[in-house]
């Protein structure tokens, strides 16, 4: 069955410095991938999406490229701020099914410290 | 900005008794989903819903049903509740592909 892997489960980081959250899939369809934010105590919410081959998607400071090559879809940012302390989710969809239902990683958990 | 909104936003119940979550959304969506979220497991389908009338299993239905009973509310139902059914519920609305919108998720307790 199709899968989402987020090899890391938790992430600290020091303010400005970079960051890299991994991501990595496993389906027979081609995909729109996702990455989802939430925050502690909050729902969680759209960040980026991407169903184009390699090109980079970006939104709030963080970017992803989607590698259907490698099956990968990394989310990255160059300097963390302590408000991306939040649990970072990446899921999978198919766009020929009408249901449009997402398969989500286990999710990484960043914190970012002063 | 969409809004969907669930309730209770805490509940707690007894093992063998039964609960229902609500959720209601304003989007004129008509795909509905139930999630569960869990410590190391992320977010795991439980129902989704085509659109009024039409309930679908998930990847972990079991103990679990659903009612679609008019687009804007989606509701999930246990009927036997055990404590293995603690968690937090997220109920989401979506079309097409496009961003999928959570409520704010209610905690749910099992006692």
């Amino acid at each position: 069955g199709d899968s989402v892997t987020q090899t890391e489960g938790l992430v600290t980081l020091t303010k400005g410095l970079p960051v890299m959250l991994n991501c990595t899939y496993q389906t027979t369809y081609s995909p729109f991938l996702f990455w989802y934010v939430q925050h502690l105590n909050e729902a969680p919410k759209l960040l980026l999406k991407s169903s184009t081959d390699n090109k980079r998607t970006e939104h709030q400071g963080f970017y992803a490229t989607l590698h259907k090559s490698s099956s990968s879809f990394h989310l990255q940012k160059s300097s963390v701020q302590l408000s991306d302390s939040a649990l970072y989710f990446c899921a999978l969809s198919d766009p020929s099914s009408g249901s449009w239902q997402l398969i989500f990683g286990s999710g990484t958990q960043l914190t970012v410290m002063p | 900005e969409a809004a969907v909104t669930q309730s209770p936003r805490n509940k707690v119940a007894v093992t063998g008794g039964k609960v229902t979550l609500s959720c209601n959304q304003t989007n004129n969506h008509n795909n509905m989903y139930w999630y569960r979220q869990d410590t190391g497991h992320g977010l795991r389908l439980i129902h989704y819903s085509y659109g009024a009338g039409s309930t679908e299993k998930g990847d972990i239905p079991d103990g679990y049903k659903a009612s679609r009973p008019s687009q804007e509310n989606f509701s999930l139902i246990l009927e036997l509740a055990t404590p293995s059914q603690t968690s937090v519920y997220f109920c989401a609305s979506g079309d097409r592909g496009v961003t999928l919108y959570f409520g704010s998720g209610t905690r749910l307790t099992v006692l």
